[in-house]
């Protein structure tokens, strides 16, 4: 149980183009999912935290024009980076969090994001 | 401010037995989480500890004393699989996740 999905696992694009990275938990209806970035050899930085049917909630400094985030459903997140920089190269990691009292996170395998 | 200390990297034997420490000051506490994450790729969930004591869970175990902010990650009979960062991470009065930069493990032959 507790399966986390993200898509695409790989992706590598022009600078300027935008992005979308699906993430679905695909036995579990998560109330609230998570958008991580990690850069080589660094830690998590948790970029937003998002709730079915609400607006996402971003860290400091993380553009919310930049990094567009919707919680359409109780099983799917969606991150769009719009107008990527190869600055924004990175990997991106989603987790989902079912609630109801169970505060553990479950990851997805990451998107690997390379903008030329 | 808050913040939780690992060490960054240990080395062990394989068949051996590694602790990986973990301090944390926070505001709040709702419970101690440990992931492992491989080289490229994603955390895993290990472990979650919200009371005191030791919970056992196959090779390896967790233990957090609340009173003196502490947990432990133990790995019994370490395999060259175990090679791998481990994350802790606390769940703040918030129930905001703060988390560790991870402690590297190397596990040699």
């Amino acid at each position: 149980g507790a399966v986390v999905s993200q898509h695409p696992s790989w992706v590598i694009c022009k600078s300027g183009t935008s992005v979308k990275i699906e993430c679905r938990s695909l036995d579990f209806q998560a109330t609230t999912m998570f958008w991580y970035r990690q850069f080589p050899k660094q830690s998590l930085m948790l970029m937003a935290t998002s709730n079915e049917g609400s607006k996402a909630t971003y860290e400091q400094g993380v553009e919310k024009d930049k990094f567009l985030i919707n919680h359409a459903s109780l099983t799917l997140s969606t991150l769009t980076v719009t107008s990527a920089h190869p600055e924004d190269s990175s990997f991106y990691i989603c987790s989902a969090r079912e609630g109801g009292g169970s505060e553990t996170q479950y990851f997805g395998p990451g998107t690997r994001l390379l903008v030329l | 401010g808050q913040n939780i200390d690992q060490p960054t990297e240990m080395t062990a034997t394989e068949g051996a037995i590694v602790q990986i420490n973990c301090t944390y000051q926070t505001s709040g506490f709702n419970g101690l989480f440990w992931y492992q994450q491989h080289a490229g790729e994603a955390p895993t969930f290990l472990s979650y500890n919200v009371l005191d004591g030791l919970e056992e869970k196959g090779r390896f175990s967790s233990f957090l004393s609340r009173s003196k902010g502490y947990s432990y990650l133990l790995l019994k009979e370490l395999q060259m699989k175990d090679s791998a960062s481990y994350l802790c991470a606390v769940l703040d009065s918030n129930y905001q996740l703060i988390w560790g930069a991870g402690t590297k493990l190397i596990i040699k032959p």
